[in-house]
């Protein structure tokens, strides 16, 4: 059975420096690993996609490296703004389709 | 134009009523799925259907019912419902490929009384 964890839970930063965000999951046979952003009260918005053939994607100040070997994932955001501040998730697909999640790191970032 | 709907956003009823949370997606995917974000915000999958055929059914007590009346709609009936269902619950889809995104929608936030 996957079991995808998220490390911090929180984190709390003031504005400008840079956020590293930690995924591990325990199976590899994965298809692909999204990470997602959550705001209070609303869905999920996917922030990028990284293929299990993939070590890295990029989008803006975003940056997820993925190490499928070991197991893990970091997101990284570069120059943190206050709007960064969300619940960021990740998820794995495996071979059944399903995304398994983890809980997810609330971040905070500081004016 | 939304790309995953769903329908209420938000419900309130007592124990014991039935109801059901409807979902449609306009992006031409194959694949739906509904998702359950407990109190601790944890997502879990429940159901999954591709072209209207059940693929994923997790352990889910049997009061709750997906149908899918075509590969756009993926709506979800809760019989009987109980305190402990009370959660926020999430429709998605994707395209049953290894790599697409899957797209969410905003949820329906149940709370049963």
């Amino acid at each position: 059975k996957q079991e995808v964890t998220q490390i911090p839970a929180a984190l709390s930063v003031p504005e400008g420096e840079n956020l590293v965000l930690n995924c591990s999951f325990t199976d590899s046979a994965i298809y692909n690993l999204q990470w997602f952003r959550q705001d209070p009260g609303k869905g999920l918005t996917s922030l990028l996609l990284i293929q299990s053939s993939q070590r890295e994607q990029t989008s803006g100040r975003l940056n997820a490296s993925l190490d499928k070997s070991s197991g893990r994932s970091t997101l990284y955001i570069a120059a943190s703004q206050p709007g960064d501040s969300a619940t960021y998730l990740c998820a794995v697909q495996q071979q059944n389709y399903k995304l398994s999640f983890g809980a997810g790191t609330t971040v905070t970032v500081r004016a | 134009d939304t790309a995953v709907s769903q329908t209420p956003k938000y419900l309130v009823t007592q124990m014991g009523n039935d109801k059901s949370i409807k979902c449609e997606q306009n992006l031409g995917h194959d694949t739906m799925y509904w998702y359950k974000q407990d109190s601790k915000k944890f997502l879990k999958i429940m159901f999954s259907y591709n072209n209207k055929e059940l693929i994923i059914n997790e352990t889910v007590p049997n009061r709750f019912s997906p149908k899918s009346p075509d590969k756009a709609h993926l709506n979800l009936h809760i019989n009987s419902l109980e305190l402990g269902d009370s959660a926020v619950y999430f429709c998605a889809s994707s395209q049953r490929t290894a790599n697409t995104e899957a797209f969410f929608g905003q949820g329906t936030r149940l709370t049963v009384v």
